[in-house]
């Protein structure tokens, strides 16, 4: 069975700050994805990116950043310069079986402040 | 390019009556779909995931059902509401060529149980 943590069930932040949002996953799969997902107030899961297993190089889209460690199991996600309108509910995922069934961590509520 | 739709919005209903939610997709053929719900506390569930028109996975037994009559078209019902079936209820949808573990989420339908 697959299993994602988010350790972090609130982070608050002053604009302008970085801030890193963990994510720890657990899969039997040799083969898999990771995702994360930004929930603002409207609620809708809004994608942000995808990462499969094989490829371990970090990425970097504008003020967003992740770094995917596989030894450590980790996929963590850095907003650079962070503003007001980053503030959501932003959730780690990992896919896997036949239908691609996505597994979701507990998310991280992230406030950033002006 | 694809969209997914999801309705009502918002729902208000008496313990024990039924209901009825659709998800629809546009712009796409044979997707996966899913239906998650989210209750307090921002945790997804997967509750039912489909690959094509009449077959239907169920990740946790409850006392929801979900059909596909088309293509892609995803209905999520109920014959007996209960209190806890209150939460916020998303309809995914993946399948897009060289994407297909990605998931697309409509904008969701807010569920009070009274």
């Amino acid at each position: 069975a697959q299993k994602v943590t988010q350790a972090q069930t609130e982070i608050s932040v002053v604009e302008k700050e970085d801030v890193t949002l963990d994510c720890v996953y657990e899969t039997r799969d040799t083969t898999y994805y990771l995702f994360w997902y930004k929930q603002p107030p409207s609620g809708e899961l809004v994608f942000l990116i995808r990462r499969n297993s094989f490829d371990e190089q970090n990425e970097i889209s504008g003020r967003y950043s992740w770094n995917f460690q596989k030894s450590t199991s980790s996929f963590n996600f850095t907003i650079t310069a962070s503003q007001v309108v980053d503030s959501a509910v932003y959730f780690c995922a990992v896919s896997s079986g036949s239908a691609r069934q996505l597994t979701f961590g507990s998310g991280t509520q992230l406030t950033v402040l002006p | 390019s694809q969209t997914i739709h999801q309705w009502p919005a918002t729902l208000v209903q008496p313990v024990g009556s039924p209901l009825s939610l659709e998800c629809t997709v546009e712009g796409t053929s044979n997707p996966n779909l899913y239906w998650y719900r989210q209750a307090a506390g921002r945790g997804l569930q997967l509750l039912f995931y489909s690959v094509g028109i009449g077959q239907i996975s169920s990740e946790v037994p409850q006392n929801l059902s979900a059909s596909r009559p088309q293509d892609r078209q995803f209905i999520l019902s109920s014959k007996k509401l209960l209190l806890s079936d209150s939460g916020f209820y998303l309809c995914a949808w993946s399948g897009l060529a060289g994407e297909e573990d990605t998931q697309y989420f409509g904008p969701g339908t807010r569920l009070t149980v009274l």
